[in-house]
């Protein structure tokens, strides 16, 4: 059973505009969440993360929205960089754990 | 600052051979370690993670095995690997405690032909 769920498993967009990254969650007890990039043949880095108690949280080109209500989570990215082709995961943690649940990831293709 | 290793790079192995995957933390004491794989066209994994030295949970059944022979050292291990073993193995780290971002290592790309 899927706890995290990252329905689109590729995603292309042109380089400019705004990247959206969607992220599903079963599990209600899940709390803080963040996403994570990887480039091939490396380990994925943090990116951004989120706590339930906010629904929006902003780094430069990167905010991520928390819809508690809705289990759903997006990323997005604006401008889109070339750079920012990677696979992301979305992940969560439950306010009991010592370990985050991953989502099986997006390919995001950033076209020039 | 706290930098994670991963050896090899990697790795290809016959069907039936043993395994033996290291992963060691610097800079930091007491971190809880994690092992994750990510297969071809599915996500990452989370195959053990330990707490503390002796401590290893193991997430999925299979016939990959975890120990934490020191405070900073994990080891994955297979006495007879599976073609299905083939992926990529990722170590990471995290503070102990909850909401902690985790660090990921380099990676081993395994091959089991």
């Amino acid at each position: 059973d899927q706890q995290v769920k990252q329905n689109s498993p590729s995603l292309s967009v042109q380089e400019g505009r705004i990247s959206i990254l969607n992220c599903d969650y079963t599990n209600s007890m899940f709390d803080y969440f963040l996403w994570y990039k990887k480039y091939p043949a490396e380990g994925p880095t943090f990116l951004i993360s989120i706590s339930s108690i906010k629904d929006k949280n902003e780094d430069g080109r990167f905010t991520v929205f928390l819809n508690k209500s809705a289990k759903h989570l997006s990323l997005h990215i604006v401008p889109s960089q070339p750079g920012d082709s990677a696979v992301y995961f979305c992940a969560a943690w439950g306010n009991r754990d010592d370990k985050i649940i991953f989502g099986k990831g997006t390919r995001l293709h950033i076209l020039p | 600052s706290q930098t994670i290793h991963q050896w090899p790079a990697t790795l290809v192995q016959p069907v039936g051979s043993p395994l033996s995957l290291e992963c060691t933390v610097e800079g930091t004491s007491n971190p809880n370690l994690y092992w994750y794989r990510q297969a071809a066209g599915r996500g990452l994994q989370l195959l053990f993670y330990s707490v503390g030295i002796g401590q290893i949970s193991s997430e999925v059944p299979q016939n990959l095995s975890a120990s934490r022979p020191q405070d900073r050292q994990f080891i994955l291990s297979s006495k007879k690997l599976l073609l299905s073993d083939s992926g990529f193995y990722l170590c990471a780290w995290s503070t102990s405690g909850i909401y902690n971002e985790q660090f990921f290592g380099p990676g081993t790309r395994l091959t089991v032909l």
